[in-house]
């Protein structure tokens, strides 16, 4: 149960495109489809953004994508907003019921 | 609206217990499963323990089985972390959060702080 790897901090300025990885094994993120993404704001509760690798629930703007290659998951975030400096996390579901979590990543728009 | 409640969470010495418990509300409970995730303080987040709609199937993180039980009361809407030899390094936020596929929640509730020191 060993964390997944992100990149401790991004940035980007307003208007453009950021990409965070998120790596991990054949055993959670190379074995299967599960990987979601999660949005945190200092205080709050984390908040789903992509899930299933690709999918988006209700209310997530289109902006927020989600992809895949191997064992590496990615989560894009076009068309930079103030709004969207936070920490991210991934998560991959690692068999037997059970998911591991990325160690986050600090987005700062600059 | 869905609503996840935690509760129970505190201050508690080195090896002691505490149950924590997450109310649910504005969605049927009974046929989702939960999990409990946790976050120290200034940390990344943990997952600690799962546990399917029926309760046919319980799983734990490696740091906490043999000392945390997971359980659920589908007739009172409710999850529960029962949360005994605790050490200093449980200390952290606590959410219980709703499962809609393989490890994905899509809500979670506000967190309890349990805070293990002497």
């Amino acid at each position: 149960q060993s964390a997944l790897t992100q990149p401790r901090s991004v940035s980007g300025s307003p208007g453009q495109s950021v990409t965070i990885s998120c790596t991990g094994t054949s055993s959670d993120v190379g074995g299967y489809n599960y990987v979601s993404w999660y949005q945190q704001h200092p205080g709050k509760a984390p908040k789903l953004m992509i899930y299933d690798v690709t999918k988006r629930p209700s209310g997530v703007p289109d902006r927020f994508s989600g992809s895949k290659s191997g064992s590496t998951a990615s989560l894009t975030i076009s068309g930079l907003q103030a709004e969207d400096e936070a920490d991210y996390y991934c998560c991959s579901y690692a068999g037997s019921y059970s998911v591991v979590f990325g160690g986050g990543t600090k987005l700062t728009v600059l | 609206e869905v609503q996840l409640v935690e509760s129970g969470g505190g201050l508690v010495k080195p090896g002691g217990s505490l149950r924590l418990s997450c109310a649910a509300s504005g969605f049927i409970f009974s046929t989702y499963s939960m999990n409990w995730v946790r976050q120290a303080p200034g940390k990344g987040l943990e997952w600690v323990s799962f546990i399917s709609s029926s309760s046919g199937y319980i799983s734990y993180a490696d740091s906490v089985k043999g000392r945390f039980t997971i359980s659920r009361d589908n007739a009172k809407n409710s999850l529960y972390l029962q949360m005994n030899s605790l050490r200093a390094e449980d200390t952290a936020v606590y959410y219980c959060a709703r499962l809609i596929s393989s490890g994905s929640s899509d809500y979670w509730g506000q967190g309890t702080l349990v805070t293990v020191s002497s």
